[in-house]
C-alpha cells in the first residue's frame, strides 16, 4: 500500500496569503511529483524532482515554487495566493528504474477567496 | 513525443450495463507502460493496473477488464455489470522510460463515468 501523505487536505484561504502545501512519502521513492487538476479535469504537471536538490518545473506553468531537502519531504508554496490558484494539488512519488508507476497522495484541495 | 487520447469525455450508463472505455496512445519507443487510475469523488487517484510493452495478454480482475492491443495501440478498460460505485473519472497514462521520463507519466484527459441506479 502506498503511503504518501499530504496536509491539509482542504485549505480556504484569504487573497495574498502565503500557504505551504505538505508532502511526504514514506517509500524512499527519489522521484516526486506536483499535478495541479480543476475537478474531473485533466492533470497538469507543475513540479517533479529526481532527488533531494533536484527541482524541476513541468508541463504547466506555475506560479508556486517547491523544494526537496529531504528525500521524503516535498513542499509546495505559494507565496501570494490568488483566485486563479484554487484547484486541487495532488502529489505523487515513483521509484527509480521501475514501472513508472506513480503513487499518489490524497489531494489537497484549495480555495482562495 | 507520447500522447494519451480518451475520447470519451462522459459516459452515463445504466446500473448493470457492461461499458468500456476507450484509450489510445501514441509512442516512439518500444518499451513503455500502460497505466489505469480511477479517480472517485474524493479526489485521490487509485491505481487499477499497470501493463508493459511486451505484454499483450488480458487481464481480468473480478468485473474489470484490460484489453491491450498493440497493432491499434489501444489499452480499453472494460467494466461488466456496472455498478454506482463504479463512478469516478478514469485516467489512461503512459510511461516511455521504466521508471518514468523526465516528466514521469502521461495522462489522457480522463473519461467521466456516471452509473446511474
Amino acid at each position: 500500500e502506498a503511503d504518501i501523505y499530504q496536509t491539509p487536505r482542504y485549505l480556504v484561504i484569504g487573497t495574498g496569503k502565503k500557504i505551504t502545501l505538505e508532502c511526504s512519502q514514506t517509500m524512499g521513492h527519489d522521484k516526486m511529483y506536483w499535478y495541479q487538476q480543476d475537478p474531473g479535469m485533466e492533470l497538469h504537471l507543475i513540479h517533479y524532482s529526481y532527488g533531494v536538490n533536484s527541482t524541476e518545473k513541468g508541463d504547466l506553468s506555475s506560479e508556486s515554487t517547491v523544494s526537496r531537502i529531504r528525500t521524503e519531504h516535498f513542499p509546495l508554496t505559494l507565496e501570494s495566493a490568488r483566485p486563479s490558484h484554487t484547484s486541487q494539488y495532488l502529489c505523487a512519488s515513483s521509484e527509480f528504474g521501475g514501472s513508472g508507476e506513480q503513487f499518489f497522495g490524497p489531494g489537497t484541495r484549495l480555495t482562495v477567496l | 513525443a507520447q500522447k494519451v487520447t480518451q475520447a470519451q469525455t462522459e459516459i452515463s450508463v445504466v446500473e448493470k450495463e457492461d461499458v468500456t472505455l476507450d484509450c489510445v496512445y501514441e509512442t516512439r519507443d518500444t518499451t513503455y507502460y500502460l497505466f489505469w487510475y480511477k479517480q472517485p469523488p474524493s479526489g485521490e487517484l487509485v491505481f487499477l493496473i499497470r501493463r508493459n510493452s511486451f505484454d499483450e495478454q488480458n487481464e481480468i480482475s473480478g468485473r474489470y477488464s484490460w484489453n491491450f492491443q498493440k497493432s491499434t495501440s489501444s489499452f480499453n478498460f472494460t467494466i461488466t455489470a456496472s455498478q454506482v460505485v463504479d463512478s469516478a473519472v478514469y485516467f489512461c497514462a503512459l510511461s516511455e522510460v521504466p521508471g518514468g521520463g523526465a516528466d514521469g507519466l502521461t495522462f489522457g484527459k480522463g473519461t467521466h463515468l456516471i452509473i446511474q441506479p
